[in-house]
């Protein structure tokens, strides 16, 4: 199993934005499919946005479609999630996760977490 | 959207008891079902991938099933450090969903 760490989380005002980042180690990143999932304090889960391998697929879930851009930088096993326009329903928890195993299209099933970073949008 | 159903949100239990767990997606989402733990101020854990196969790494005593869109998560006997919230999750179709989760209490 991989290591992530996530960064860039904080305060921020709504409409504002943020750049998440998720520094991954320990596996080959540019063979796995990434995924970004959040959790509202106290609550349950939401997937947020997924990226295949290569990065030549890209989902988001309706809540983030046209304010959020999963990206990645391979040669840098590096994550990111650009958030624009945030609102107060955007404050969670983000963390980004791996896929179980190296499959071309992703198999969304995720083995590897990381510790998260709190995003909390608010005047 | 297919929408994943855990009953019940609470679940009381003592160590050494048998614990069942259950998820119900709203449609067929065929074996594509996995299964997390998560402790406070952690992140989940992978326990059940594909309804039935246990990730790497985890004790036998939990086992997944699955009958047409009813999961079951079982903990045949619980340990202390099972204690925590459980979270299915489909990847059958987009979006991924995630079950609300239930607890596990002592």
């Amino acid at each position: 199993e991989g290591q992530l760490l996530e960064s860039g989380g904080g305060l921020v005002q709504p409409g504002g934005s943020l750049r998440l980042s998720c520094a991954a180690s320990r596996f080959t990143f540019n063979n796995y499919a990434m995924t970004w999932v959040r959790q509202t304090p106290g609550k349950g889960l939401e997937w947020v946005s997924s990226i295949t391998n290569n990065g030549d697929r890209r989902t988001y879930a309706d809540s983030v479609k046209g304010r959020f851009t999963i990206s990645r930088d391979n040669s840098k096993n590096t994550l990111h999630l650009q958030m624009n326009s945030l609102r107060a329903e955007d404050t969670a928890v983000y963390y980004c996760a791996k896929d179980r195993i190296p499959e071309y299209g992703g198999i969304w099933t995720f083995d590897s977490w990381g510790h998260g970073t709190l995003v909390t949008v608010s005047s | 959207e297919i929408v994943l159903t855990q009953s019940p949100a609470t679940l009381s239990l003592s160590p050494g008891e048998r614990a069942t767990l259950s998820c119900r997606a709203s449609q067929s989402i065929n074996i594509y079902l996995a299964w997390y733990q998560q402790k406070p101020g952690l992140a989940p854990r992978l326990l059940i991938y594909d309804a039935y196969n246990r990730a790497t790494g985890i004790p036998a005593r939990f086992s997944g099933s699955a009958s047409g869109t009813d999961f079951t998560l079982t903990i045949s006997s619980l340990e202390p450090e099972d204690f925590a919230v459980y979270y299915c999750q489909q990847r059958n179709s987009w979006p991924l969903t995630f079950g609300g989760g239930t607890m596990v209490e002592l």
